[in-house]
C-alpha cells in the first residue's frame, strides 16, 4: 500500500453519462496530481492542486473537470467523454511539489 | 523544455544476469532524475532518484542508477536480475529550481526477465 487509495479500480461508461473518480491520500501530503496513462505513450499530466489551489491544468478538455475540497481528497468529474478517454488514471501525491511522488493503483476507465 | 527518452520499448534478460534500462535526458538547468516501477494493475512505484551529490544513486530492490552529465544518461542497473523484477519502468526528469516545473516521464521500458 502507497497510501494512495482511488476508487473504483475499473469503470465502464457511456458518452453521455456522467462519473466521478475519487483519489484520497493518508501521508499529510500537500500537494495532488491527476494523470492519464495510455498504452504505449508517456504518462501524462493532467492537473495539480497544491495546498488546494490548482497549479496546473496542461491543456485539458473540460469534458474533465477536477476538484479538490481538502489535502487529501482529489476528484475527477467526468461528462460526455469520448471513446479516446479510455485510460488509466492514476493519482498521485507528494510532499511539495519538489519531492517523490506516490502513486494510487489507478481507475481503469472504458469509454463505449 | 524538459524531456526524458527510454530508446527502447522491451528489454529481455535471463534470470541472474545483469540488467540495464536505459534513460536519457534533455532539460536546460540542472536535473532531478527519478524512476519508477509499475507492475500489474497497479500505480507507479518510487526507486531510486538523483538530486545531487555521487553519481551513483542506489534505491530499492538493488537497484541501482548512474547519472552521467556528459552524456546526459541516468540509467537504471541491476547486478543479478530475478524473475519478480519483469514489470514496466518509467524514467522521469525535473529541473532543479523552485519548485513550480511538473515531473516529466519517459514512455516506459518493459522488462521481462525470463527464468
Amino acid at each position: 500500500e502507497t497510501g494512495v487509495t482511488q476508487t473504483p479500480r475499473h469503470l465502464v461508461m457511456g458518452m453521455t453519462n456522467k462519473k466521478s473518480l475519487k483519489c484520497e491520500q493518508h501521508l499529510g501530503h500537500n500537494a495532488m496530481y491527476w494523470y492519464k496513462q495510455s498504452a504505449k505513450k508517456p504518462l501524462e499530466l493532467m492537473f495539480v492542486y497544491n495546498f488546494k489551489e490548482q497549479t496546473e491544468n496542461n491543456s485539458v478538455p473540460s469534458r474533465f473537470s477536477p476538484e479538490c475540497p481538502n489535502s487529501s481528497h482529489l476528484f475527477l468529474h467526468l461528462h460526455t467523454l469520448q471513446p479516446e478517454d479510455s485510460a488509466l488514471y492514476l493519482c498521485a501525491s507528494s510532499q511539495d511539489k519538489k519531492n517523490i511522488q506516490y502513486f494510487g493503483a489507478g481507475t481503469r476507465l472504458s469509454v463505449l | 523544455a524538459q524531456s526524458v527518452a527510454q530508446p527502447e520499448d522491451q528489454v529481455n534478460v535471463a534470470e541472474g544476469n545483469p540488467l540495464t534500462v536505459k534513460c536519457t535526458y534533455s532539460v536546460s538547468g540542472n536535473p532531478y532524475l527519478f524512476w519508477y516501477v509499475q507492475y500489474p494493475n497497479r500505480g507507479l512505484q518510487f526507486l531510486l532518484k538523483y538530486i545531487t551529490g555521487d553519481n551513483l544513486v542506489k534505491g530499492s530492490y538493488g537497484f541501482e542508477a548512474e547519472f552521467n552529465k556528459s552524456q546526459t544518461s541516468f540509467h537504471l542497473k541491476k547486478p543479478s536480475a530475478l524473475v519478480s523484477d519483469s514489470a514496466l519502468y518509467f524514467c522521469a526528469v525535473r529541473v532543479f529550481v523552485s519548485g513550480n516545473t511538473p515531473l516529466v516521464f519517459g514512455k516506459g521500458t518493459r522488462l521481462s526477465v525470463i527464468a
